[in-house]
């Protein structure tokens, strides 16, 4: 069954370091997220990508944070300058478009900002 | 105010038992979907069941059933015969619209189910 990959699965980094986490969506899929989420709390959206660009992102996506898909397989999170509050789980997320097509997500990745 | 309620932090149940999640939504978006994820101590986002708004049957998964009540908008999750394995983190989310460029999902605090054996 196809599935959404992450790596690394565990990023351990100093702060103000830079950052890529990675993902591979499911082929076919057309749109893609990035979700945060701080342990313990709940999943926040960060922002959607649709056709090679930003359809939505939300107010915790500023200026540190930017998406690319460089290839035809993997989308990527790059976040400029780490802070300790940028340690969370980050998911990615990835969805065929229709109506009623859930997202598939992948197994996240733990940021953890000394 | 917030989109997703979920009103219950935790909840118990044996196993065997069938147990019931609360979640309640707020939208003025008559076009909308509703979903229920399962996070176990692992951390991976399983995806259990889905519900849109012009649906006229509740959903039913397996074990899994949601209790769709749109007029007072709410979508609880029902698990019948709850399994040890059941015991994990439940979000309710919702997906707004009905199509664009944009499905994302917003997520309520979400539940800790404990199944005793």
């Amino acid at each position: 069954e196809p599935e959404v990959t992450q790596t690394p699965s565990h990023q351990v980094t100093q702060m103000g370091q830079e950052v890529i986490l990675r993902c591979v969506p499911i082929s076919n899929h057309l749109y893609f997220y990035w979700y945060r989420q701080i342990l313990g709390q709940k999943v926040e959206f960060l922002v959607s990508f649709y056709n090679n660009e930003i359809s939505e992102k939300s107010e915790i996506f500023d200026d540190q944070f930017s998406v690319e898909r460089p290839d035809g397989s993997n989308f990527t999170l790059k976040i400029r300058s780490t802070k300790l509050e940028d340690s969370a789980m980050y998911f990615c997320a990835s969805s065929a478009g229709k109506i009623g097509n859930e997202q598939f997500f992948g197994p996240g990745t733990r940021l953890t900002v000394l | 105010a917030q989109k997703i309620t979920q009103t219950q932090p935790g909840m118990f149940v044996q196993e065997k038992e069938a147990v019931t999640l609360d979640c309640t939504y707020d939208t003025s978006d008559p076009s909308y979907g509703l979903f229920w994820y399962k996070q176990p101590s692992s951390g991976e986002m399983i995806f259990l069941i889905y519900q849109g708004s012009y649906d006229q049957q509740n959903a039913t998964e397996g074990r899994y059933s949601l209790n769709f009540q749109k007029a007072r908008k709410s979508a609880n999750l029902v698990i019948s015969a709850s399994q040890l394995g059941d015991s994990a983190m439940y979000f309710c989310a919702m997906r707004e619209g009905s199509g664009g460029s944009n499905y994302k999902l917003t997520f309520g605090k979400g539940t800790l189910l404990t199944v005793n054996p």
